[in-house]
């Protein structure tokens, strides 16, 4: 049973360019969050989907967007990349919105560098 | 703003066992504590979580406070698998995916 997968591992862009990164739930969660970890840092919550749709965000701007698909796979998009967007971006899944302890289980996330 | 507190660093022997404390003095009465580690290149893992009683499992134990204003995770035989940062976190409900991380615990063990 695979985990939570993501894409690519590694990753390095330029000021201001546009970045797409991809995650894959554990089999049979429905639930993606994403979390942005600063180096040295604790993550910290971007949003989070289910059904296809954004639920709940945290404090980030508007250059931060993402998506679910019906497959519950989500990919994040930042554009006008800047410097401070370094940071290994993690993708977490669970199972449902209520009913369940809500575990999160992470991936091992995309390390995105900006030049 | 941080809603729990934990020390930097602790360190441990092998096979010792670990107490690693959390305040969270501002919890409200429907707030879950939860923690979570994360091993060195890995993404966070969970570990276990509470809400008023005493929690067991195979990973670890936490202990909460009559008050619920400070928790302890004992990791009861430490490995050197264990070093990890690991974070205290409080949570709304299952349905609360606004996890905030804090800088949590670094823990080292000592072969």
């Amino acid at each position: 049973d695979a985990g939570v997968t993501q894409s690519p591992t590694h990753l390095i862009k330029t000021r201001g360019q546009q970045v797409t990164l991809r995650c894959s739930p554990k089999s049979g969660h429905d639930t993606v969050s994403w979390y942005q970890q600063a180096l040295g840092q604790g993550p910290q919550f971007i949003f989070q989907y289910y059904e296809e749709e954004e639920r709940q965000r945290g404090n980030f701007p508007d250059r931060f967007s993402g998506h679910q698909f019906p497959n519950y796979s989500s990919e994040l998009n930042v554009n006008a990349l800047l410097l401070g967007d370094s940071a290994l971006y993690l993708c977490a899944s669970s199972s449902g919105l209520a009913g369940t302890s809500g575990e999160l289980f992470f991936g091992e996330g995309s390390r995105l560098t900006v030049l | 703003d941080a809603k729990t507190t934990q020390p930097n660093s602790m360190e441990s022997n092998e096979e010792e066992p670990v107490h690693l404390p959390c305040n969270h003095s501002t919890i409200s009465g429907t707030d879950y504590i939860h923690w979570y580690r994360q091993l060195p290149s890995q993404g966070p893992e969970y570990v276990i979580h509470g809400l008023t009683s005493n929690v067991n499992n195979r990973m670890a134990s936490l202990a909460i406070a009559e008050d619920r204003k400070s928790s302890t995770l004992i990791l009861h035989r430490a490995t050197l698998r264990d070093a990890a940062v690991y974070y205290c976190i409080l949570r709304e409900s299952s349905n609360d995916y606004k996890l905030s991380f804090g800088a949590g615990t670094t823990v080292t063990v000592r072969a």
